[in-house]
């Protein structure tokens, strides 16, 4: 059973543009929330990550939004650029330590 | 990448042979995970370490056992391997408990014929 969800499965936009990648919950045990980046061939890399009593996080173009009522939280991808080009996948961690990871979203920015 | 090894980076073996993965980290980190990933599935996890000798099942375990001898060696078996292994297989590190990053290894294609 796929404890995080994710959408969409791919996305393509404009160099320029707003990438934007959804992940939905069911356990509220859930403490912390990272984002990942994998370029292919490559493992996987630490991209940004949230707590639940925060609402927003912010990196440079990166931004998490984290709705803990709605046990949801996304990820923006501000100006985005050819080589964000990459697959992105959202985790949950409870208290065990291991992550669980949504199915991933292929994005693909455009010049 | 936390100074993680994988080894080797690619193999073909044959249905029913037996198979290990190796993973060597250099950062003493305590934590140590096995995912493997397929498309439309994501990283799911294998198995994982909290210590020397301390090991865990994950959420797809079955035909899988691990060994962790020493703090920077964390091994991945196949029993008996099956066309349904055929997977790219991730080791991943980390520090301890409340230091949350999770480092990944650069992976192992595993096709079993």
């Amino acid at each position: 059973q796929q404890q995080v969800k994710q959408s969409p499965q791919s996305l393509i936009v404009q160099k320029g543009g707003i990438s934007i990648i959804n992940c939905a919950y069911e356990n509220t045990a859930f403490d912390y929330f990272p984002w990942y980046q994998q370029f292919p061939g490559k493992g996987p890399a630490l991209l940004i990550a949230i707590r639940p009593d925060v609402s927003e996080k912010k990196e440079g173009r990166f931004t998490i939004s984290f709705n803990k009522s709605a046990k949801q939280f996304s990820l923006h991808i501000m100006d985005s650029q050819p080589g964000d080009s990459a697959t992105y996948f959202c985790a949950a961690r409870n208290s065990g330590y291991a992550l669980n990871f949504g199915k991933g979203t292929s994005l693909l920015v455009t010049p | 990448d936390a100074g993680i090894t994988q080894s080797p980076r690619h193999k073909v073996t044959e249905t029913g042979t037996p198979v290990t993965l190796r993973c060597h980290q250099t950062e003493n980190h305590r934590y140590m995970y096995w995912y493997r990933q397929d498309p439309g599935h994501g990283l799911r996890l294998i198995h994982y370490s909290y210590g020397v000798k301390d090991t865990d099942k994950g959420e797809v375990s079955d035909g899988y056992s691990v060994s962790r001898s020493k703090t920077e060696d964390f091994l991945l078996t196949l029993e008996s391997a099956t066309s349904s292994q055929t997977s790219v297989y991730f080791c991943a590190t980390q520090a301890d408990g409340t230091v949350q990053t999770q480092y990944f290894g650069p992976g192992t294609r595993l096709l079993v014929l």
